[in-house]
């Protein structure tokens, strides 16, 4: 069984801050690595994927995957009130690329 | 505009009943993916389609059926089999050959 875990939090951060989330997962041939932003009630929203070793910069998220130690992190810098959600990491792997989601983190920033 | 659509957005099932789940998409992606999701949970996949006419179950295939007629349509019924079906329901889509999956805006489905 493909396991993708995550911590469920909730996670409180103040405004401004540096948010950090983290993931991770028990297939060593998984071969992509997603972040998705979800608010309550709403759909998933793709904000981050990563596929190599090493760092990912897009505004204010980064993403950072670490394979040798099957890890994946994403960090909000800046972190907004409006970033209050949460954020689920996703692994593809297996020859159908088949998407196993976590549980999901719960993130809020506090004004 | 482009998107993937799911109605309703709200449905309400009685016991012993069948009910259908629409989804249609026009971004012409090949794939298309039913998830479940349960309040604090992350999604866990029911059913998959990666071509018309075939399909393959999920981790969560109990009590659901589907069907692939058309590329763009991909509806899911949930049976009387499925004895705990309240949950929110989504629908993707992708590009068969890139990983990025879309959804759609989901269905919330709960039992009277």
């Amino acid at each position: 069984q493909k396991e993708v875990e995550q911590n469920s939090g909730p996670l409180s951060v103040p405004e401004g801050a540096i948010a950090s989330l983290n993931c991770t997962y028990s297939d060593r041939g998984s071969q992509s690595f997603f972040w998705y932003r979800q608010y309550s009630g709403k759909s998933p929203e793709l904000i981050m994927f990563i596929y190599s070793n090493g760092d990912k910069e897009d505004g204010r998220f980064t993403a950072q995957l670490n394979k040798a130690s099957q890890y994946v992190s994403l960090l909000i810098r800046d972190s907004q009130p409006s970033d209050s959600a949460t954020y689920l990491c996703a692994v593809t792997s297996g020859s159908a690329r088949q998407l196993t989601f976590g549980s999901g983190t719960q993130l809020t920033v506090l004004p | 505009d482009g998107g993937i659509t799911q109605s309703p957005k709200y449905l309400f099932r009685k016991e012993g009943q069948n009910v259908t789940l629409s989804c249609e998409q026009n971004l012409n992606h090949d794939a298309m993916y039913w998830y479940r999701q349960d309040p604090g949970q992350g999604l866990r996949l029911i059913y998959y389609s990666q071509i018309v006419n075939d399909f393959q179950k999920g981790d969560i295939a109990e009590g659901y059926s589907v069907s692939r007629e058309k590329k763009e349509s991909f509806p899911l019924t949930v049976t009387s089999a499925q004895k705990n079906p309240t949950a929110f329901y989504l629908c993707a889509s992708r590009i068969q050959e890139n990983e990025k999956l879309f959804f759609g805006s989901g269905t919330q489905l709960s039992v009277l």
